[in-house]
């Protein structure tokens, strides 16, 4: 099976920078993908990395380093609307995915 | 409007009956997903549909049913087997075609067994 882990809750100040982190041990890997998912809701893509190094989106950014089993996500100029869960999921060999638990990130004014 | 719909968004049911949760897309996307979400657990792979008229086991298929009749369409059955049925369920979606595929989610539909 898959292991993914990541902080189960981070809390940051309005405009801070936050950055939630997330290892994993997989069979195969076919990438790696971040999810932004508000209580109750599906959860909507963020991001994708399959290569090592660093993707920028606006204000979101992911990295990857697959000989660690490492990936992170930035969130910098946070705002309150970015209060949600954040999940941490990995495509293994057989192409299905694998989700972490979720962070949960506060933001506080 | 593209796009993955499931209905209803809340469902209540007794103990020991079947009930049949709906996931439509429009995307004509192959690849078909059911996940259930439990509070601080991450999302759990329960069927999964690749093509028309066939679909395979996730990690915790007991206790639920699918079938995938239709491009469109795939239900899930949670059967009276299913131990603890309360629980969010997502329907997902992607194209199958490579591993930068990404997987779009339905609205999902909270099913509460009392």
């Amino acid at each position: 099976g898959q292991n993914i882990d990541q902080p189960t809750e981070m809390t940051a100040t309005e405009g801070a920078i936050v950055q939630i982190n997330c290892t994993y041990q997989t069979s195969g890997f076919n990438g790696l993908f971040w999810y932004q998912q508000h209580a109750g809701e599906a959860p909507t893509f963020l991001s994708y990395n399959v290569l090592d190094g660093l993707e920028e989106k606006g204000r979101f950014s992911s990295f990857l380093s697959r000989s660690k089993g490492y990936s992170y996500l930035l969130l910098k100029e946070l705002q309150m609307k970015d209060s949600a869960s954040y999940l941490c999921a990995v495509r293994a060999g057989d192409y299905k995915l694998s989700f972490g638990a979720g962070t949960t990130v506060t933001v506080r004014a | 409007d593209g796009g993955i719909t499931q209905s209803p968004k809340y469902l209540f049911r007794k103990e020991g009956q079947n009930v049949t949760l709906s996931c439509e897309q429009n995307l004509n996307h192959d690849a078909m997903y059911w996940y259930r979400q439990d509070p601080g657990q991450g999302l759990r792979l329960i069927y999964y549909s690749q093509i028309v008229n066939d679909f395979q086991k996730g990690d915790i298929a007991e206790g639920y049913s699918v079938s995938r009749e239709k491009k469109e369409s795939f239900p899930l059955t949670v059967t009276s087997a299913q131990k603890n049925p309360t629980a969010f369920y997502l329907c997902a979606t992607d194209t199958g075609v490579s591993g930068a595929d990404t997987q779009y989610f339905g609205p999902g539909t909270r099913l509460t067994v009392l």
